[in-house]
């Protein structure tokens, strides 16, 4: 079956604008995740659904990234006013279960590489 | 506060040597899970296997195998008959089950494999 996509896959934005990155998981997985990977790092996580619900997003860096899931199924993340500390590979996941009772796997699409020039 | 330390940054082989990649982690949970993810050049973090805190058992997947040792909190992975497919990042993680609803990743900064012919 499909798995987890991620688009656009590149996207150059001048420092200042607006960019949205879109996840679409895969198909009935009830977690979400977000994750910021800098170069030569580790992914570092950004934000947390179950459905639609966001029940975490203490991994933000500041008010000016913001993230949606209103159908419980795709998500958008967006940065408002990029900055050049925001390029990095922002990387989404989707696992079956909600979270809490057990930890399954989280299964990762190939990411969106974000310059900000 | 949960932390994965993986102290090698970059380990090349030549091609049927066995290699070991080490993972040492932090947590003050006594319920966690552990993981290996492979990042090969096109991106995509690709999941290989999860632990659980309880189960110390080692395990062997063909030419992978996983010691698991919570005395020394080390989750190391060693490749055996490296082939040049192997090339990639290499990242452990750590999910800690006291996260409650989110179960998000912490990962290493990743060990770069190179395989050489």
């Amino acid at each position: 079956g499909a798995g987890v996509s991620q688009s656009p896959r590149y996207k150059v934005a001048k420092r200042g604008q607006d960019v949205a990155l879109r996840c679409d998981p895969i198909s009935g997985h009830v977690s979400l995740f977000w994750y910021q990977q800098a170069l030569g790092q580790g992914p570092e996580f950004l934000t947390y659904f179950q459905n639609e619900a966001q029940l975490d997003k203490s991994g933000l860096p500041s008010d000016r990234f913001f993230a949606e899931r209103p159908e419980g199924s795709v998500s958008t993340l967006k940065i408002q006013r990029t900055q050049q500390e925001d390029s990095a590979v922002y990387l989404c996941a989707s696992s079956p279960a909600p979270a809490g009772r057990r930890s399954y796997e989280q299964y990762f699409g190939p990411g969106t590489r974000l310059t900000v020039t | 506060a949960q932390k994965v330390t993986q102290a090698q940054t970059e380990i090349s082989v030549v091609e049927k040597e066995d290699v070991t990649l080490d993972c040492v982690y932090e947590t003050r949970d006594t319920t966690y899970y552990l993981f290996w993810y492979k990042q090969p050049p096109s991106g995509e973090l690709v999941f290989l296997i999860r632990r659980n805190s309880f189960d110390e058992q080692n395990e062997i997947s063909g030419r992978y195998s996983w010691n698991f040792q919570k005395s020394t909190s080390s989750f190391n992975f060693t490749i055996t008959a490296s082939q040049v497919v192997d090339s990639a990042v290499y990242f452990c993680a750590l999910s800690e089950r006291s996260a409650g609803a989110n179960s998000k990743l912490t990962f290493g900064k990743g060990i770069t494999l190179s395989v050489r012919p």
